[in-house]
């Protein structure tokens, strides 16, 4: 079945430490998302890309780096410069063309601070 | 900016109908959604409005005015399992850009 994966499910990291999210579509969607959500809040935007090899900062980029080498993946690294790492982190993709195409969602990978 | 509001949270009973509002700003607005997220899981989609009215999708249906930067769901007959965080979300032209609003988290007492 296509959908789009994100690993691992829970993350810890420690202080000082560099972490990767793996989000991997096999849609064959143009676009790909990471969005941040904290408890009780809605999505915030980290980072987007819109084709391979290219990606713009979200509202909340800061702390966190990108790369789109592949069209299906497009991983999300949270750096030691972001000092509150702890939130929910949600991948998605989205077909580019037209715009009633909804996000899909993978199923999120939760980080924490040890 | 573009900023998406909606209420914080709602309560209804069980059976009954409820009705979530969600207003967006117009500049560069392109369409909305609306989604569905339980407590722990990712965000399902429900609805798309591009065009003013009503679509309607068995017990759920969104309202669209674009001139009013107004969108509802409207949440039918009431179920205990519809208790979720409903997302209103606007797209915009600028950048290919989906913003969500907060969320608003529905209970439903029996």
């Amino acid at each position: 079945d296509g959908g789009i994966t994100q690993s691992p499910k829970y993350l810890f990291r420690k202080e000082g430490q560099n972490v990767t999210l793996s989000c991997e579509q096999n849609l064959n969607h143009d676009a790909m998302y990471w969005y941040r959500q904290d408890p009780g809040q809605g999505l915030r935007l980290i980072y987007y890309s819109q084709i391979v090899n290219d990606f713009q900062k979200g509202d909340i980029a800061e702390g966190y780096s990108v790369s789109r080498e592949k069209k299906e993946s497009f991983p999300l690294t949270v750096t030691s410069a972001q000092k509150n790492p702890t939130a929910f982190y949600l991948c998605a993709s989205r077909r580019q063309s037209g715009s009633n195409q909804p996000q899909h969602f993978g199923d999120g990978t939760r980080l924490s601070i040890l | 900016g573009q900023n998406i509001d909606q209420p914080t949270e709602m309560t209804a009973t069980e059976g009954a109908i409820v009705q979530i509002n969600c207003t967006y700003q117009t500049s560069g607005f392109n369409g909305l959604f609306w989604y569905q997220q339980h407590a722990g899981e990712a965000p399902t989609f429900l609805s798309y409005n591009v065009l003013d009215g009503l679509e309607e999708k068995g017990r759920f249906s969104s309202f669209l005015s674009r001139s009013k930067g107004y969108s509802y769901l409207l949440l039918k007959e009431l179920q205990m399992k519809d208790s979720a965080s409903y997302l209103c979300a606007a797209f915009y032209n600028q950048g290919g850009k989906l913003i969500f609003g907060q969320g608003t988290e529905l209970s439903v007492k029996p």
